[in-house]
Protein backbone atom coordinates (compact mmCIF):
# COMPACT_ATOMS: atom_id res chain seq x y z
CA UNK A 1 0.00 0.00 0.00
CA UNK A 2 0.76 4.02 0.15
CA UNK A 3 1.56 4.12 3.42
CA UNK A 4 1.99 1.93 6.83
CA UNK A 5 -1.90 1.51 7.74
CA UNK A 6 -3.42 0.75 11.48
CA UNK A 7 -6.58 -0.73 12.53
CA UNK A 8 -8.70 -0.07 14.03
CA UNK A 9 -8.20 3.65 14.87
CA UNK A 10 -9.88 3.74 18.01
CA UNK A 11 -10.40 0.70 20.42
CA UNK A 12 -12.27 1.23 23.08
CA UNK A 13 -12.29 -1.70 25.74
CA UNK A 14 -12.65 -2.70 29.45
CA UNK A 15 -10.56 -3.86 31.56
CA UNK A 16 -9.52 -7.86 31.79
CA UNK A 17 -10.41 -7.76 28.03
CA UNK A 18 -8.01 -8.63 25.32
CA UNK A 19 -7.31 -6.79 22.39
CA UNK A 20 -5.74 -6.94 18.62
CA UNK A 21 -4.03 -4.38 16.92
CA UNK A 22 -3.36 -4.79 13.94
CA UNK A 23 -0.37 -2.86 11.33
CA UNK A 24 0.02 -3.31 7.65
CA UNK A 25 3.55 -2.26 6.79
CA UNK A 26 4.60 -0.70 2.91
CA UNK A 27 4.90 -3.59 0.94
CA UNK A 28 8.28 -4.94 0.32
CA UNK A 29 9.80 -3.12 3.91
CA UNK A 30 11.29 -5.90 6.06
CA UNK A 31 11.73 -4.23 9.35
CA UNK A 32 8.21 -3.45 11.43
CA UNK A 33 8.19 -1.88 14.61
CA UNK A 34 5.54 -1.36 17.32
CA UNK A 35 5.73 1.77 19.67
CA UNK A 36 3.78 2.62 22.55
CA UNK A 37 2.70 6.22 23.55
CA UNK A 38 1.33 7.50 26.77
CA UNK A 39 -0.57 11.29 26.53
CA UNK A 40 1.94 13.94 26.22
CA UNK A 41 5.23 11.35 26.29
CA UNK A 42 7.26 10.20 23.66
CA UNK A 43 7.59 7.17 21.95
CA UNK A 44 8.75 3.96 24.06
CA UNK A 45 10.08 1.01 22.21
CA UNK A 46 7.85 -2.23 21.99
CA UNK A 47 9.11 -4.92 19.69
CA UNK A 48 11.10 -4.88 16.10
CA UNK A 49 10.85 -7.50 13.41
CA UNK A 50 13.47 -8.20 10.97
CA UNK A 51 12.60 -10.69 7.93
CA UNK A 52 12.70 -14.08 9.18
CA UNK A 53 14.84 -13.36 12.36
CA UNK A 54 14.00 -13.92 15.81
CA UNK A 55 12.02 -10.57 16.74
CA UNK A 56 13.80 -8.00 19.69
CA UNK A 57 11.04 -8.17 22.25
CA UNK A 58 13.05 -6.24 24.48
CA UNK A 59 10.53 -3.62 24.78
CA UNK A 60 7.44 -5.45 25.84
CA UNK A 61 6.36 -4.25 29.26
CA UNK A 62 4.99 -7.59 30.69
CA UNK A 63 3.82 -10.79 29.72
CA UNK A 64 0.46 -9.51 28.80
CA UNK A 65 2.40 -8.43 25.58
CA UNK A 66 2.64 -9.98 22.81
CA UNK A 67 3.07 -9.60 18.91
CA UNK A 68 3.38 -11.80 15.46
CA UNK A 69 4.42 -10.81 12.58
CA UNK A 70 3.58 -13.26 9.19
CA UNK A 71 6.61 -13.66 6.70
CA UNK A 72 7.59 -9.85 6.32
CA UNK A 73 3.74 -8.54 6.22
CA UNK A 74 0.73 -8.33 8.66
CA UNK A 75 1.48 -7.64 12.09
CA UNK A 76 -0.78 -8.19 15.25
CA UNK A 77 -0.03 -6.77 18.86
CA UNK A 78 -1.80 -8.41 21.50
CA UNK A 79 -2.50 -7.46 24.44
CA UNK A 80 -4.04 -9.47 27.01
CA UNK A 81 -6.07 -8.91 30.08
CA UNK A 82 -5.63 -5.30 29.41
CA UNK A 83 -5.36 -2.67 32.25
CA UNK A 84 -6.08 1.04 32.46
CA UNK A 85 -2.42 2.17 32.75
CA UNK A 86 -2.28 0.19 29.15
CA UNK A 87 -4.45 4.05 27.42
CA UNK A 88 -2.17 5.10 24.96
CA UNK A 89 -1.43 5.27 21.29
CA UNK A 90 0.38 2.45 19.86
CA UNK A 91 1.96 3.11 17.05
CA UNK A 92 4.00 1.39 14.07
CA UNK A 93 6.68 1.41 11.56
CA UNK A 94 8.30 -0.03 8.77
CA UNK A 95 11.78 0.50 6.98
CA UNK A 96 12.90 -0.90 4.08
CA UNK A 97 15.67 -3.00 5.53
CA UNK A 98 16.11 -1.95 8.70
CA UNK A 99 18.59 0.85 7.76
CA UNK A 100 16.28 3.06 6.18
CA UNK A 101 14.21 5.90 7.38
CA UNK A 102 11.09 4.71 9.66
CA UNK A 103 7.44 5.48 7.98
CA UNK A 104 5.00 5.21 11.06
CA UNK A 105 1.24 4.57 10.83
CA UNK A 106 -1.19 6.99 12.59
CA UNK A 107 -1.62 4.31 15.51
CA UNK A 108 -4.31 2.82 17.42
CA UNK A 109 -6.04 4.93 20.10
CA UNK A 110 -6.39 2.10 23.08
CA UNK A 111 -8.92 3.48 25.99
CA UNK A 112 -9.37 1.16 28.93
CA UNK A 113 -12.17 1.77 30.99
CA UNK B 1 15.96 6.84 28.65
CA UNK B 2 16.62 9.17 25.72
CA UNK B 3 20.53 10.60 24.92
CA UNK B 4 19.18 14.33 24.09
CA UNK B 5 17.45 17.17 25.15
CA UNK B 6 15.79 19.54 23.67
CA UNK B 7 13.81 22.69 25.35
CA UNK B 8 10.18 21.22 25.81
CA UNK B 9 8.60 24.12 23.66
CA UNK B 10 9.55 26.93 20.65
CA UNK B 11 7.57 29.98 18.81
CA UNK B 12 8.57 31.11 15.68
CA UNK B 13 7.00 33.59 13.10
CA UNK B 14 5.38 32.23 10.07
CA UNK B 15 7.54 32.84 7.13
CA UNK B 16 10.92 32.80 9.26
CA UNK B 17 13.35 30.64 9.94
CA UNK B 18 13.03 27.92 12.40
CA UNK B 19 15.43 26.93 14.44
CA UNK B 20 15.45 23.84 17.29
CA UNK B 21 18.66 22.73 19.04
CA UNK B 22 19.46 19.16 20.47
CA UNK B 23 21.86 18.26 23.04
CA UNK B 24 23.34 14.89 22.55
CA UNK B 25 26.55 15.07 24.52
CA UNK B 26 27.16 11.57 25.29
CA UNK B 27 26.99 10.76 21.57
CA UNK B 28 29.46 7.96 20.08
CA UNK B 29 31.36 7.49 17.39
CA UNK B 30 28.92 4.74 15.36
CA UNK B 31 25.63 6.99 16.12
CA UNK B 32 23.81 9.02 14.14
CA UNK B 33 21.23 12.09 14.88
CA UNK B 34 18.39 11.89 13.48
CA UNK B 35 14.88 14.16 13.67
CA UNK B 36 11.55 13.04 13.14
CA UNK B 37 8.21 15.43 13.45
CA UNK B 38 4.89 14.58 14.77
CA UNK B 39 1.85 16.56 13.70
CA UNK B 40 -1.36 16.00 15.97
CA UNK B 41 -3.13 13.09 16.06
CA UNK B 42 -0.13 11.77 13.30
CA UNK B 43 2.83 9.16 13.27
CA UNK B 44 5.45 10.72 13.32
CA UNK B 45 7.59 12.06 10.46
CA UNK B 46 11.06 11.03 9.08
CA UNK B 47 13.08 14.72 8.33
CA UNK B 48 16.62 13.76 8.07
CA UNK B 49 19.79 12.33 9.66
CA UNK B 50 23.16 12.91 9.53
CA UNK B 51 26.73 11.76 11.28
CA UNK B 52 29.09 14.46 11.67
CA UNK B 53 28.38 16.89 8.32
CA UNK B 54 25.69 19.02 7.80
CA UNK B 55 22.83 17.68 5.74
CA UNK B 56 20.32 19.40 4.02
CA UNK B 57 17.13 17.73 1.79
CA UNK B 58 13.51 19.42 0.59
CA UNK B 59 12.68 19.24 3.84
CA UNK B 60 15.54 21.20 6.23
CA UNK B 61 18.67 21.75 6.62
CA UNK B 62 20.75 19.92 10.02
CA UNK B 63 23.67 21.22 11.22
CA UNK B 64 26.06 18.96 13.46
CA UNK B 65 29.17 20.67 15.74
CA UNK B 66 32.54 19.76 15.04
CA UNK B 67 32.63 17.79 18.40
CA UNK B 68 29.23 15.85 17.53
CA UNK B 69 27.74 17.11 21.09
CA UNK B 70 24.94 19.29 19.57
CA UNK B 71 23.24 19.82 16.48
CA UNK B 72 20.28 22.23 15.08
CA UNK B 73 17.56 21.53 13.09
CA UNK B 74 16.48 24.42 10.56
CA UNK B 75 13.58 25.16 8.85
CA UNK B 76 14.17 27.93 6.66
CA UNK B 77 10.59 28.91 5.61
CA UNK B 78 8.25 27.96 9.15
CA UNK B 79 4.69 27.68 8.00
CA UNK B 80 1.63 27.29 9.98
CA UNK B 81 2.03 23.50 8.59
CA UNK B 82 5.20 23.10 10.31
CA UNK B 83 3.44 23.10 13.76
CA UNK B 84 4.40 19.53 15.62
CA UNK B 85 6.85 17.92 18.24
CA UNK B 86 10.28 17.71 16.94
CA UNK B 87 12.50 14.92 18.19
CA UNK B 88 15.90 14.27 17.87
CA UNK B 89 17.18 11.35 18.36
CA UNK B 90 20.37 9.75 18.62
CA UNK B 91 21.12 5.81 18.25
CA UNK B 92 23.35 3.64 15.98
CA UNK B 93 22.86 3.38 11.98
CA UNK B 94 19.93 0.30 11.61
CA UNK B 95 19.92 -3.11 12.20
CA UNK B 96 18.41 -4.41 15.54
CA UNK B 97 19.38 -1.58 17.59
CA UNK B 98 17.13 1.13 15.49
CA UNK B 99 15.31 1.31 18.24
CA UNK B 100 15.02 5.46 18.13
CA UNK B 101 14.41 6.27 21.87
CA UNK B 102 12.29 9.31 21.35
CA UNK B 103 12.28 11.56 24.45
CA UNK B 104 9.15 14.06 24.56
CA UNK B 105 10.50 16.33 21.77
CA UNK B 106 10.08 20.33 21.33
CA UNK B 107 6.57 21.74 20.54
CA UNK B 108 7.04 24.41 17.84
CA UNK B 109 4.61 26.56 17.40
CA UNK B 110 4.25 28.76 14.18
CA UNK B 111 2.37 31.89 14.75
CA UNK B 112 0.65 33.78 11.92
Amino acid sequence: GAGVSQSPSNKVTEKGKDVELRCDPISGHTALYWYRQRLGQGLEFLIYFQGNSAPDKSGLPSDRFSAERTGESVSTLTIQRTQQEDSAVYLCASSKDGYEKLFFGSGTQLSVL
Amino acid sequence: DAKTTQPPSMDCAEGRAANLPCNHSTISGNEYVYWYRQIHSQGPQYIIHGLKNNETNEMASLIITEDRKSSTLILPHATLRDTAVYYCIVGPYGGATNKLIFGTGTLLAVQP
